[in-house]
């Protein structure tokens, strides 16, 4: 069973900090998404991770996919408190793209000025 | 070029009614997803369906719960004799296809309270 787990699940931080968040996954895949969720609403895509050494980057947020570690970070740079929510990644567990995705737990980020 | 259409937003329910949860994909879209939230948790899927057949309800609870994606209207996730454990946040998401890059665009979510 593809279990999917995100640390940390809390993250507090200042304005101008860097930080990463980590998001491991338990069996073989190479499809891995990144979504924002803000308070009461739904999932905005943010990264689609198709393949290993993927890297991509949209502003201050960049995503990359390790399969062989099966391992996906999510890199804030320079944060802002617009980029407060939680942050999910979700792995697709289907063998035939039926993008059945288990998601991680989440990861609730607050940015303080 | 409306996105994925979720109704009701809010839906409070006493125990034992039954609730009915509507989606309507993208234009173009014909495979839906619906998705389980309970608080403070990630999202869990539920069933793929597409036009007419339901292809994955590998998470779809095996009593009392059901769905379908007809050929004309919505797709509806119908769920009977509501208990409090059922008051979640449910999403639903469309897809224009299966492919390798193809991308799942969610709902609103309906928040169904069971009182």
């Amino acid at each position: 069973e593809l279990k999917v787990e995100q640390n940390p699940l809390f993250l507090s931080m200042q304005e101008g900090k860097n930080y990463t968040i980590y998001c491991n996954y338990s069996t073989t895949s190479d499809r891995l998404y990144w979504y924002r969720q803000d308070p009461g609403k739904s999932l905005e895509s943010l990264f689609v991770l198709l393949s290993n050494g993927a890297v991509k980057q949209e502003g201050r947020l960049m995503a990359s996919l390790d399969t062989k570690a099966r391992l996906s970070t999510l890199h804030i740079t320079a944060a802002v408190h617009d980029l407060s929510a939680t942050y999910f990644c979700a792995v697709d567990n289907s063998e035939d793209y039926g993008q059945n995705f288990v998601f991680g737990p989440g990861t609730r980020l607050s940015v303080l000025p | 070029n409306a996105g994925v259409m979720q109704n009701p937003r809010h839906l409070v329910r006493r125990r034992g009614q039954e609730a009915r949860l509507r989606c309507s994909p993208m234009k173009g879209h014909s495979h839906v997803y619906w998705y389980r939230q309970l608080p403070e948790e990630g999202l869990k899927f539920m069933v793929y369906l597409q036009k007419e057949n339901i292809i994955d309800e590998s998470g779809m609870p095996k009593e009392r719960f059901s769905a379908e994606f007809p050929k004309e209207g919505p797709s509806i996730l119908r769920i009977q004799q509501v208990v409090r454990g059922d008051s979640a946040a449910y999403f639903c998401a469309s897809s224009q296809g299966i492919g390798r890059n193809t991308e799942a665009f969610f709902g609103q979510g309906t928040r169904l309270t069971v009182v």
